[in-house]
């Protein structure tokens, strides 16, 4: 089945605590990306990959890091979180981002950090 | 910095009901739109893309207006299903052979028995 897979799925933290989210799509696809969810806020894009070992920041990178050096996995590194990074995580992939395509989101990961 | 707003709602509409949302964008070169979806804190799910000349999926349709630079959704016979969180996306180029991806905040719809 052609999927978007994170984990974990929820996590709780504290702050300084250094984590790994991992995310790994079977689909091949050349595009990954990271987005936090919060309420009143919508979206917003941390990093992104247009294809292995070419990563890139997004609106909001600040206190996150990303590596891609395999094509299916782009895992999102938080080195010292902090409680203003409680947030709903989603990870992403679509083929490419030539502008028609699709992006395929994973199912989510909830992270408090206290 | 792009902007893509969105009415926040909630929309309360009966079942049955036609419903339109509509999606502004402040980038005049922005290239693709898309609608997705979005149950209650779970992963967006794509919807419809929006094309130019409009397009239409069952009880949905999709409109691009470029001139006055919004995109629509009109959902109609609503259905208790169709309750969620809808987001228009916007896609620009941000460089050679790079886009960029913007969300909005999405609107959210009940549909009531």
């Amino acid at each position: 089945e052609a999927q978007v897979t994170q984990n974990p799925r929820y996590l709780i933290t504290v702050t300084g605590k250094k984590l790994t989210v991992t995310c790994s799509q079977n689909m091949n696809h050349e595009y990954m990306s990271w987005y936090r969810q919060d309420p009143g806020l919508g979206l917003r894009q941390i990093y992104y990959s247009m294809n292995v070992e070419v990563t890139d920041k997004g609106d909001v990178p600040e206190g996150y890091k990303v590596s891609r050096k395999e094509k299916r996995n782009f895992p999102l590194i938080l080195e010292s979180p902090s409680p203003n990074q409680t947030s709903l995580y989603f990870c992403a992939s679509s083929l490419s981002i030539r502008p028609a395509e699709t992006q395929y989101f994973g199912p989510g990961t909830r992270l408090l950090v206290l | 910095r792009k902007e893509v707003e969105q009415d926040p709602g909630p929309f309360n509409v009966p079942e049955g009901a036609t419903v339109a949302f509509n999606c502004t964008y402040s980038n005049s070169a922005s290239q693709s739109f898309f609608w997705y979806r979005q149950d209650c804190r779970k992963e967006p799910k794509l919807l419809m893309s929006v094309y130019s000349s409009g397009n239409e999926d069952g009880r949905f349709t999709a409109q691009l207006n470029r001139a006055s630079q919004y995109i629509s959704l009109l959902i109609r016979d609503s259905k208790l299903s169709d309750s969620a969180t809808y987001l228009c996306v916007v896609i620009d180029r941000s460089g050679a052979g790079s886009y960029q991806l913007t969300f909005g905040k999405g609107t959210k719809l009940s549909v009531i028995p």
